[in-house]
């Protein structure tokens, strides 16, 4: 139980363009999701909590025009980044919210702007 | 302010010897608090976790200790083994507003001899 899986695990796009990257519970329903993003050598970095039904809360320094989260369904959250450029290849990865506070993480998403 | 802490990089054990991995944190508001085991580029695998309100959390192999006076946690593994290769994270969640909401360590490398 508790499976989350994200889509695509990999991308490559050119400076500019947008990208999307869709997260889903598999076996369980997921009001609060999260998206973290983690560079080479780095913790996890919480970006932003999205939340079924309502707008997402962004943390201090992340730039929600350029993250578009969009949470449509208890099992469906979406991150967009806008215009892509090279400063955003990252693994992006996010997890959904199950009992106890206990968070179950997808496998992430490498991006690669060129 | 690295509210979370993991000041050991790495850690190398014999295989079948105990692995003890430790953390601290300096939010009193932290009253939840997780392992996970990462491998590189793939997602945060839940191991274990540990309410404020107890010391100790046991599932098989894995033991959490929770030192609430010291601010510390550590995790035991018993005894180890090489496929517990990874990168360790602690991470700690307080409740109100930050629900859910997980906060890292910067991880430290297990590294499991045969």
């Amino acid at each position: 139980g508790a499976v989350v899986s994200q889509h695509p695990s990999w991308v490559i796009c050119k400076s500019g363009t947008s990208v999307k990257i869709e997260c889903r519970s598999l076996d369980f329903q997921a009001t609060t999701m999260f998206w973290y993003r983690q560079f080479p050598k780095q913790s996890l970095m919480l970006m932003a909590t999205s939340n079924e039904g309502s707008k997402a809360t962004y943390e201090q320094g992340v730039e929600k025009d350029k993250f578009l989260i969009n949470h449509a369904s208890l099992t469906l959250s979406t991150l967009t980044v806008t215009s892509a450029h090279p400063e955003d290849s990252s693994f992006y990865i996010c997890s959904a919210l199950g009992g106890a506070k206990t968070q179950y993480f997808g496998p992430g998403t490498r991006l690669l702007v060129l | 302010d690295q509210q979370v802490k993991q000041n050991s990089p790495s850690l190398s054990v014999q295989e079948g010897r105990i692995s003890i991995l430790n953390c601290d944190y300096t939010n009193s508001m932290f009253d939840y608090f997780l392992w996970y085991k990462k491998y590189p580029a793939e997602g945060p695998t839940f191991l274990i976790s540990i309410s404020s309100i107890k010391d100790k959390n046991e599932d098989g192999r894995f033991t959490v200790f929770l030192n609430k006076s010291a601010k510390h946690l550590s995790l035991h593994i018993v005894p180890s083994q090489p496929g517990d290769s990874a990168v360790y994270f602690c991470a700690a969640s307080a409740g109100g507003t930050s629900y859910g909401k997980l906060t890292f360590g910067q991880g430290t490398i297990l590294t499991v001899h045969p």
